[in-house]
């Protein structure tokens, strides 16, 4: 079935380095891939997404790109913040597939940004 | 800006006692979710709808669990009887399903549920 892996956190980093969080996915058919991101106390937000292979999502420094040949969907940030410190999620749902609309998330991966 | 909205935020209640959550959905969407999450857990999906329509309840505990859709704008989980290891957050998403297309799901800022 469908599932995504992402790397175990916690993830702590000076502020101004750089972010990387691994997501791979296993799907059946062609999915879309999301970046979620909580912050304390909040619901899920979407951070990003990619709809195909080769897609790139971008929002607020943050990039992913689809790669079907390593069935990965990366996060990096250049640059990261301490406002930045939250828990990223990395999703999947694919409507054309017998499970519907259905969204599999990763078990998501603390940051904490220090100054 | 639409949101989705739940109440009540927190709630604290004593074991056996029963426990209803909302969730009012974005206008328009078509689908909705509850999930529930737990340190230990993470996040699970409990049950899903589509046009008011339960498609998938299996990750609910059904003999003290119940989501029911009585109308496009309210959605309803209901726990009776609450038992201690109740006790997370749960989170309502909706979203639109069009043909072969998803919106992304937009989360509630969900229902923080204690059971002592």
């Amino acid at each position: 079935g469908d599932s995504v892996t992402q790397m175990e956190g916690p993830v702590t980093l000076s502020e101004e380095a750089f972010l990387t969080i691994n997501c791979t996915y296993t799907a059946t058919g062609y999915p879309s891939l999301f970046w979620y991101v909580q912050y304390p106390g909040e619901g899920l937000q979407l951070l990003l997404k990619a709809t195909k292979a080769d897609d790139k999502g971008s929002n607020k420094g943050f990039e992913a790109t689809y790669r079907k040949e390593t069935t990965s969907f990366h996060l990096e940030k250049g640059s990261v913040q301490v406002s930045d410190s939250a828990v990223y999620f990395c999703a999947l749902s694919d409507p054309r597939t017998n499970t519907g609309n259905q969204f599999y998330f990763g078990t998501g991966t603390s940051l904490t940004v220090i100054p | 800006d639409a949101r989705v909205t739940q109440t009540p935020r927190d709630k604290v209640t004593e074991m056996g006692q029963e426990v209803t959550m909302r969730c009012q959905p974005i206008l328009g969407h078509n689908t909705v979710f509850w999930y529930r999450q737990t340190m230990k857990q993470g996040l699970e999906l409990l049950a899903y709808f589509r046009n008011r329509a339960p498609l998938d309840d299996s990750g609910m505990p059904k003999d003290r669990f119940s989501a029911e859709m009585p109308d496009a704008t309210l959605a309803t989980l209901k726990i009776q009887p609450s038992e201690p290891r109740d006790s997370a957050v749960y989170f309502c998403a909706s979203g639109l399903r069009t043909g072969a297309l998803n919106t992304e799901a937009f989360f509630g800022q969900g229902t923080r549920l204690t059971v002592v």
